[in-house]
């Protein structure tokens, strides 16, 4: 089965700094990558999906992720961080399962920007 | 387009007590998937449903169930509740084709706390 890790349950960055989310994957083929985000109290929602089509995939609000099958990566990253990125970042991974899709989550990585 | 809906946004019971929760998926979605969130063990897959079947299981127990109806809505139910029920209750929808790249979209969850 794939799976995805994500490096660091939280992220503190400073407004307007670099924000780097790290997510590695485990897969014995070409994956099919995602990284959603939640705000609190919210459900999930999808910032950009890898679809082999690009290794480098932009996605809303200024982010993007870009495919690295040497390092089995696709880490999230944005430019310069705002106030309303704080939120939680998920990875995942999708998979077939009895034929059909199933996705799998990493653990989470809140991000917290200060000010 | 309206988005998932999920009712109850908020419960509380008590152990032993039984829960249904319900999802609406988006209009012309037929795939409803459903999933657990805490703290510790982040998102894990329940089920999902496509045309009233369920495709797809995780590995939670028996006292977890959910069914499907024709007009694509899906229901989960918990029996028996336990104190490590507590955790938000996701359900995801989309258009169903089952394939790898097929994109979820969430509802916003229903906040279920047993004590």
């Amino acid at each position: 089965a794939q799976s995805v890790t994500q490096l660091g349950s939280h992220v503190s960055v400073s407004e307007g700094a670099l924000v780097l989310l790290r997510c590695n994957y485990s897969s014995s083929v070409p994956p099919y990558l995602f990284w959603y985000v939640q705000y609190p109290n919210q459900g999930l929602q999808l910032l950009l999906k890898y679809t082999s089509a690009a290794t480098l995939v932009k996605g809303i609000n200024g982010f993007e992720a870009e495919f690295k099958k040497s390092e089995t990566s696709f880490h999230l990253t944005k430019p310069s961080a705002h106030m309303s990125d704080a939120a939680e970042y998920f990875c995942a991974v999708s998979d077939y399962r009895w034929g059909y899709q199933k996705v799998t989550f990493g653990i989470g990585t809140k991000l917290q920007v200060i000010p | 387009k309206a988005g998932v809906t999920q009712t109850p946004r908020y419960l509380i019971k008590t152990r032993g007590q039984q829960v249904t929760l319900s999802c609406s998926p988006i209009s012309g979605h037929r795939s409803v998937s459903w999933y657990q969130q805490t703290p510790g063990q982040g998102l894990q897959f329940l089920f999902e449903y496509f045309s009233e079947t369920q495709r797809n299981k995780g590995n939670f127990p028996g006292r977890f169930s959910g069914r499907q109806f024709s007009n694509s809505r899906s229901e989960m139910n918990v029996s028996t509740l336990e104190l490590g029920d507590s955790a938000l209750y996701l359900c995801a929808s989309s258009s169903a084709g089952g394939e790898l790249t097929d994109t979820q979209y969430f509802g916003p969850g229903t906040r279920l706390t047993v004590l």
